[in-house]
C-alpha cells in the first residue's frame, strides 16, 4: 500500500479564497483523522471519522471549516473563506480501530497551506 | 480534559551519548500511549504503542516504557540519523481512536 496520500503538497492562496485539501486513507482502515500543525499549537485534531461518519468535530475552529468523507477511500477538508491565520500544515491520518484493541494511526505527508 | 506534557522541549546530544525523553499524561482511562517520530517536512511516523503500566518496547536504539502517569523514551548510543522531533500521544477509552498529542521533543544528535 502507498500509505496515506494527501494532495496538494503545497497550496498558496489569497485570503478569501476557497481551499480544498484531499486525502486518500490506507485501504481497509476505518478511521480517518484531520490534524493541523503549527509552531504555536503543535498537532491539533480537527475532526475524525469512523466508518465514514463524523464522530467528533469539536476541533474544527470555525464554520469556515468543513470536512466530508463520501466513501471509505476519500475525504476532503474545505476552508471557505480562507484567512492568513489558517496557514499551517494539515495532516490526514488513518487507522484500523476496533472496539477491543487499537491500532496506530498512519499519517500522510501533509499539505502546507499558506494564505496571503 | 486529557493532557500530554513532554520534556525537555529540545535536546542536543553527542553521538553515543544516551538520554531519555519524558511524556507525562493525564487521561480518563488510558487505552494506549503512542510514540511517533517526525522529520522536517514529513508526517509523524509511528514508533510504539504501550497499553499498560510496566510495559516496555524496543526498536533499535529506542526503548519506550510506561507507568501510570508517564512514559519515557530512552535513546541508547544515538546516531545523527536519530535526530528528529519525538511526539507522544494518548488515546482515552471510548475515544474511537482519537489521539491527544504533546508538543514534542526536538532531538539533535551531533557527530
Amino acid at each position: 500500500d502507498a500509505g496515506v496520500i494527501q494532495s496538494p503538497r503545497h497550496e498558496v492562496t489569497e485570503m478569501g479564497q476557497e481551499v480544498t485539501l484531499r486525502c486518500k486513507p490506507i485501504s481497509g482502515h476505518n478511521s480517518l483523522f484531520w490534524y493541523r500543525q503549527t509552531m504555536m499549537r503543535g498537532l491539533e485534531l480537527l475532526i475524525y471519522f469512523n466508518n465514514n461518519v463524523p464522530i467528533d468535530d469539536s476541533g474544527m475552529p470555525e464554520d469556515r471549516f468543513s470536512a466530508k468523507m463520501p466513501n471509505a477511500s476519500f475525504s476532503t477538508l474545505k476552508i471557505q473563506p480562507s484567512e492568513p491565520r489558517d496557514s499551517a500544515v494539515y495532516f490526514c491520518a488513518s487507522s484500523l480501530d476496533r472496539a477491543i484493541s487499537t491500532n496506530e494511526a498512519f499519517f500522510g505527508q501533509g499539505t502546507r497551506l499558506t494564505v496571503v | 480534559e486529557d493532557q500530554v506534557t513532554q520534556s525537555p522541549e529540545a535536546l542536543r546530544l553527542q553521538e553515543g551519548e544516551s538520554s531519555s525523553l519524558n511524556c507525562s499524561y493525564t487521561v480518563s482511562g488510558l487505552r494506549g500511549l503512542f510514540w511517533y517520530r517526525q522529520d522536517p517536512g514529513k508526517g509523524p511516523e509511528f514508533l510504539f504503542t504501550l497499553y499498560s503500566a510496566g510495559e516496555e518496547k524496543e526498536k533499535e536504539r529506542l526503548k519506550a516504557t510506561l507507568t501510570k502517569k508517564e512514559s519515557f523514551l530512552h535513546i541508547t548510543a544515538p546516531k545523527p540519523e536519530d535526530s528528529a522531533t519525538y511526539l507522544c500521544a494518548v488515546q482515552a477509552s471510548g475515544s474511537w481512536g482519537k489521539l491527544q498529542f504533546g508538543a514534542g521533543t526536538q532531538v539533535v544528535v551531533t557527530p
